[in-house]
């Protein structure tokens, strides 16, 4: 079946390390996203990749860094410069044009 | 500047009791629109979305939106709730033909007494 897989489920972090969530999709999708989720605040856009080696800054860039060397593949890496890394990543593709998306499950971040 | 509202925070109905959920929007032109379903701990799962056509859309687990222009409003709803419907319900709308990305409301919570 088609889908999106992220990994892990649940990251524990210490503060000042890097660490990398995992989002992979056998959708064929163009596009890909990254969202965080905090309580009350709804999904904010971290980064978006439209095509292969390309992708753009969202809303929420800061202290993140991203990937795009396969279709398949959109990894997330949290650094240590993101101030408040505590949060739920939801990670969605989609065929592009603003046409919707698919989301995995998400991974709960917690920096200990 | 775009923006999508969810003016109910939270939202409390009896099983079987009907249902209706409020989105508004602003935008320049009239956007895609779509109702995303989130159960806790989980991704979300798409409820429906409209495109063009038909005012009134169908989607999964007997829910239904009507556009309406003239308010900005996608409002969901569902006749008679289940206790299963129990969840967190985002409206989210993206620009036609634009691959940015959708923005998304900031939920309302769900709960269904029995």
């Amino acid at each position: 079946d088609g889908g999106i897989t992220q990994s892990p489920k649940y990251l524990f972090r210490k503060e000042g390390q890097n660490v990398t969530l995992s989002c992979e999709q056998n959708l064929n999708h163009d596009a890909m996203y990254w969202y965080r989720q905090d309580p009350g605040q709804g999904l904010r856009l971290i980064y978006y990749s439209q095509i292969v080696n390309d992708f753009q800054k969202g809303d929420i860039a800061e202290g993140y860094s991203v990937s795009r060397e396969k279709k398949e593949s959109f990894p997330l890496t949290v650094t240590s410069a993101q101030k408040n890394p505590t949060a739920f990543y939801l990670c969605a593709s989609g065929p592009g044009q603003g046409l919707g998306y698919t989301f995995g499950s998400g991974t709960r971040l917690t920096v200990v | 500047a775009q923006s999508v509202t969810q003016p109910d925070i939270h939202i409390t109905v009896s099983e079987g009791a009907s249902l209706e959920l409020r989105c508004n929007y602003s935008y320049g032109a009239t956007p895609y629109l779509f109702w995303y379903v989130q159960s806790p701990g989980q991704g979300l799962q798409l409820l429906l979305k409209y495109f063009s056509g038909d005012t009134l859309v169908q989607g999964i687990k007997g829910f239904e939106a009507e556009f309406k222009r003239s308010q900005s409003s996608f409002n969901l709803r569902k006749p008679s709730v289940h206790w299963s419907d129990a969840a967190e319900y985002f409206c989210a709308v993206a620009p036609r033909g634009s691959a940015r990305q959708l923005t998304f409301g900031s939920g309302t919570q769900l709960t269904v007494l029995p």
